[in-house]
């Protein structure tokens, strides 16, 4: 069976600094990973994610991700934050076979001017 | 662009009526989801369709069932509601290819009194 973990369910930055959100998964076969953002009162958008071919995958919004095989990690950051920023973000694995997410239990980031 | 719907965003109902959850994608997608969120644990997915009549339990079916007549319609249907599932309900559709994204709705809110 998968399972994702999120390391911190709310984050706090300050506009400009560094985000960074840890996502660790745990798979029997190498995963398809993937990224999505939730805005407020809204569905969740596909932020970036990893098939297959280089690990680092850039996203929307001027995000990226590192998949690391050796660490189980997919761990999404981006240089600078932005106000608009502020939402939830969550990590999801699928088998490359198959269909169904498994996602993470999602991390808050609040943005602080 | 691709389009999700669900029917209402807000739904608030009375322990033990049945309830109807409807969602709507205009893209052609042969699979369709729906998860319940709630704070800490993520999304979970309830059940899935991979085509017309057809239908598969996620990780928590108890206490739920669905229908998919049509191709572009997926109903949840609470057969008997109860307070432990008030939550968000997401619903999302994605193509046949392995590499396919999964789309989501913008939620339903639903609250059981």
């Amino acid at each position: 069976a998968q399972s994702v973990t999120q390391l911190g369910s709310h984050v706090s930055v300050s506009e400009g600094a560094l985000v960074l959100l840890r996502c660790n998964y745990s798979s029997s076969v190498p995963p398809y990973l993937f990224w999505y953002v939730q805005y407020p009162n809204q569905g969740l958008q596909l932020l970036l994610k990893y098939t297959t071919g280089a690990t680092l995958v850039k996203g929307i919004n001027g995000f990226e991700a590192e998949f690391k095989k050796s660490e189980t990690s997919f761990h999404l950051t981006k240089p600078s934050a932005h106000m608009s920023d502020a939402a939830e973000y969550f990590c999801a694995v699928r088998k490359a076979a198959g269909n169904k997410l498994t996602f993470g239990g999602g991390t808050r980031v609040l943005v602080k001017p | 662009d691709v389009k999700v719907t669900q029917s209402s965003r807000y739904l608030v109902k009375r322990t033990g009526e049945k309830v109807f959850l409807e969602c709507v994608q205009d893209m052609d997608h042969e699979n369709m989801f729906w998860y319940r969120q709630d704070p800490g644990l993520g999304l979970r997915l309830i059940y899935f369709s991979y085509d017309v009549k057809m239908k598969e339990k996620g990780d928590i079916p108890e206490g739920y069932s669905v229908s998919r007549e049509k191709k572009e319609r997926f109903s949840l249907i609470l057969e008997s509601a109860s307070t432990n599932q008030t939550s968000m309900y997401l619903c999302a559709s994605s193509g046949q290819e392995s590499l396919e994204t999964q789309y989501f709705g913008p939620g339903t809110r639903l609250l059981v009194l």
